[in-house]
């Protein structure tokens, strides 16, 4: 079975341009949780979308947003970016909802932004 | 809110030395614990589990005993390899909420 996918594996913009991440999940999981990982705050959670909706969101600016397809397959925009968005963007899906006894989260490999 | 806390690194051993890292959480009800890996370059990895008091997680020669009394589930190894060189993430999931929450993660070097 094929694990997490995430594209591009890189990417470089400049302030004040917008990005947009794609996540393709594990097959048959219906649940994808978005993180941001930086050098100073850790593993951040961002959102995770279930069936199409979002429920459950961090605390990130509006510029942050996301959604997802009826395949499950996922995508996170970033708008107006700022040097401070520079991160690993990773991307987990699970069976259901993220956490609990039994729904397991698979990460994908992640996508590193950088803002110059 | 729920929080994890783990020993800062990194730490470095030696080659089949033992491996202990500290993790404690605060949270409420009874919280499941997880201990993810993320090898360089790489995304995170489950490595071990544990959902209730007393239960013991273990993967690959890693294990970490749920401290309901101490709010602890610390990372073993009984001896270590080179291939263990990564940063190791202590997270929690609670009943109250079901995004997990991460710690800040330890950095383990293992020396020849």
């Amino acid at each position: 079975k094929a694990g997490v996918t995430q594209t591009p594996r890189y990417l470089i913009k400049t302030r004040g341009q917008q990005v947009t991440l794609s996540c393709s999940p594990i097959s048959g999981h219906r649940s994808v949780s978005w993180y941001q990982q930086t050098p100073g705050q850790g593993l951040q959670f961002l959102f995770e979308y279930f069936s199409e909706t979002q429920r459950n969101k961090g605390n990130f600016p509006g510029r942050f947003s996301g959604r997802q397809f009826s395949n499950s397959r996922s995508e996170m925009n970033v708008s107006t970016l700022e040097l401070g968005d520079s991160a690993l963007y990773l991307c987990a899906s699970s069976v259901g909802l993220a956490g609990g006894d039994s729904n397991e989260q698979f990460f994908g490999p992640g996508t590193r932004l950088t803002v110059l | 809110g729920d929080s994890v806390t783990q020993m800062e690194g990194p730490v470095t051993l030696s080659e089949e030395a033992f491996l202990t890292i500290n993790c404690t959480y605060t949270a409420t009800g009874y919280p499941s614990l997880f201990w993810y890996v993320q090898y360089p370059g790489e995304g995170l990895q489950l490595l071990l589990k544990a959902t209730k008091a007393d239960d013991k997680g273990s993967n690959k020669g890693f294990e970490a005993t749920y401290r309901k009394e101490t709010t602890s589930f610390h990372l073993e190894k009984g001896s270590v390899q080179v291939s263990d060189s990564a940063v190791y993430f202590c997270a929690l999931a609670s009943g109250g909420s079901y995004i997990p929450t991460f710690g800040r993660g330890t950095s383990l070097i293992v020396h020849p």
